[in-house]
């Protein structure tokens, strides 16, 4: 079965600053796809960014990119220029590809980032 | 409406009692989702639906039930609501099963007392 892993649980960061947040996964799998979900107050689930593994090129999204490292599987979270609005809680996710039943989301635990003004 | 509604927002629910969480997507998504969230364990799926007339379970299907009687709506019934299904449960979609994004729902606080 597959598995995700945040390590860290809390992290934070100074406004304006850059951090990264860290994803392992453990799958036995060559085709599927990963995610960087965050979840504000509000309690709705913001996909963030998303990475397919055949793609070697690290996805980006504004001031969001991610370190894919496929061989190691690890897929981080690079905020630059943190905000004060950037101060929730986030979630990576796996999904396999093709070949299955279902193409649920596993997701880690979760890591809430703290922006310090 | 746009997207995928949940409904209650909230509710708080004496144990034994039966209880139906409503989800439903207008955007014609074939796959459909219901989670939950709790503290310290992310979010586990509970039962998918990948089209119409068909459903199968997920990693915590006990004490869940599901529906899909057409494509926009996915109710997740508890037919004897117990404290530990105690949570946040989230609806989700996408366009097919094999499709990489999925939606969420704004989620369903649940307290069974």
């Amino acid at each position: 079965a597959q598995t995700v892993t945040q390590s860290q649980p809390e992290m934070s960061v100074q406004e304006a600053e850059t951090v990264t947040l860290s994803c392992t996964y453990d799958t036995s799998e060559s085709d599927y796809y990963l995610f960087w979900y965050k979840q504000p107050p509000s309690r709705q689930m913001i996909l963030v960014i998303r990475q397919e593994a055949y793609k070697q090129q690290n996805a980006t999204e504004n001031r969001f990119s991610v370190n894919f490292q496929k061989a190691a599987k690890s897929f981080s979270l690079k905020i630059s220029d943190s905000q004060l609005g950037d101060a929730v809680m986030y979630f990576c996710a796996y999904r396999r590809g093709s070949g299955g039943s279902n193409y649920k989301l596993t997701f880690g635990k979760g890591t809430l980032l703290t922006v310090n003004p | 409406i746009a997207g995928i509604t949940q409904a209650p927002t909230s509710q708080i629910l004496a144990a034994g009692r039966r209880m139906t969480l409503r989800c439903t997507q207008d955007m014609r998504h074939n796959a459909m989702y219901w989670y939950r969230q709790d503290l310290g364990l992310g979010l586990r799926l509970i039962h998918y639906s990948n089209t119409a007339g068909t459903t199968g379970k997920g990693e915590v299907p006990d004490g869940y039930s599901v529906s899909r009687a057409n494509t926009d709506d996915f109710p997740l019934t508890l037919a004897s609501a117990v404290p530990s299904q105690t949570s946040v449960y989230f609806c989700a979609s996408r366009m097919d099963r094999e499709a990489p994004q999925q939606f969420f729902g704004p989620g369903t606080r649940l307290t069974v007392l």
